[in-house]
């Protein structure tokens, strides 16, 4: 039962043009969401998040926007750039008023930023 | 460093054989998660440790495996007699509620199974 699914293996676009990665989630509790980049050899990063009370949170290149009646997210990265090249995790949570409950990641969407 | 530290960062073991892999969570963090990734596929949820309380055992694949977590800090992941189906990067992670973006998890880099 796959409750966070990036349906998107890889995605390849051009350096300076926009990157959109894709989330979609099962569960209605969901009330927290974030965003993970992974480089090889290292764990997982904190990138961006999104509580269910809004509908887009923006940090620089990185922008989040959520669809609760979709039950769909996406992150957004614009410009791209070669740096960005990592695989990236959607992750959610049912606990968002605390930030130590458990995240339900998703399997992850290599992306590569071609110069 | 202040990070979340995991050892060994690669073990190579042989079939049957038990293993304990280690995560040393930040100094203070509340809460301690094992996740692990298996080639190819996503982060998947092993066991989740939150101060006092009962540990969240749900993701636990099977009775081989189990972790600990003494005084609130240091914990241990153990798998008993291996399989080839456990080879993956185990990945450890803290968090705390009152510092970082909400949901925040520090993960470490991961220690790395092999099971010939």
């Amino acid at each position: 039962d796959q409750q966070v699914k990036q349906n998107s293996p890889s995605l390849s676009v051009q350096e300076g043009r926009i990157s959109i990665l894709n989330c979609d989630y099962t569960n209605s509790m969901f009330d927290y969401f974030l965003w993970y980049k992974k480089y090889p050899a290292e764990g997982p990063t904190f990138l961006i998040s999104i509580s269910s009370i809004k509908d887009k949170n923006e940090d620089g290149r990185f922008t989040v926007f959520l669809n609760k009646s979709a039950k769909h997210l996406s992150l957004h990265i614009v410009p791209s750039q070669p740096g960005d090249s990592a695989v990236y995790f959607c992750a959610a949570s049912d606990d968002g008023s605390s930030n130590t409950g458990k995240l339900i990641f998703g399997q992850g969407t290599t992306l590569q930023v071609k110069p | 460093g202040a990070g979340v530290s995991q050892s060994p960062s690669n073990k190579v073991t042989e079939k049957g054989k038990d293993v304990e892999l280690r995560c040393d969570p930040i100094s203070g963090h509340t809460a301690l998660y094992w996740y692990r990734q298996s080639l190819g596929q996503g982060l998947e949820f092993l066991i989740y440790f939150q101060g006092n309380s009962a540990p969240d055992k749900s993701g636990l694949p099977s009775d081989r495996f189990s972790a600990e977590r003494t005084g609130g800090s240091v914990s241990t992941l153990t798998i008993q007699r291996t399989q080839q189906e456990d080879s993956a990067v185990y990945l450890c992670a803290s968090s705390n509620r009152w510092g970082g973006a909400i949901g925040e998890l520090f993960f470490g880099e991961g220690s790395r199974l092999t099971v010939l």
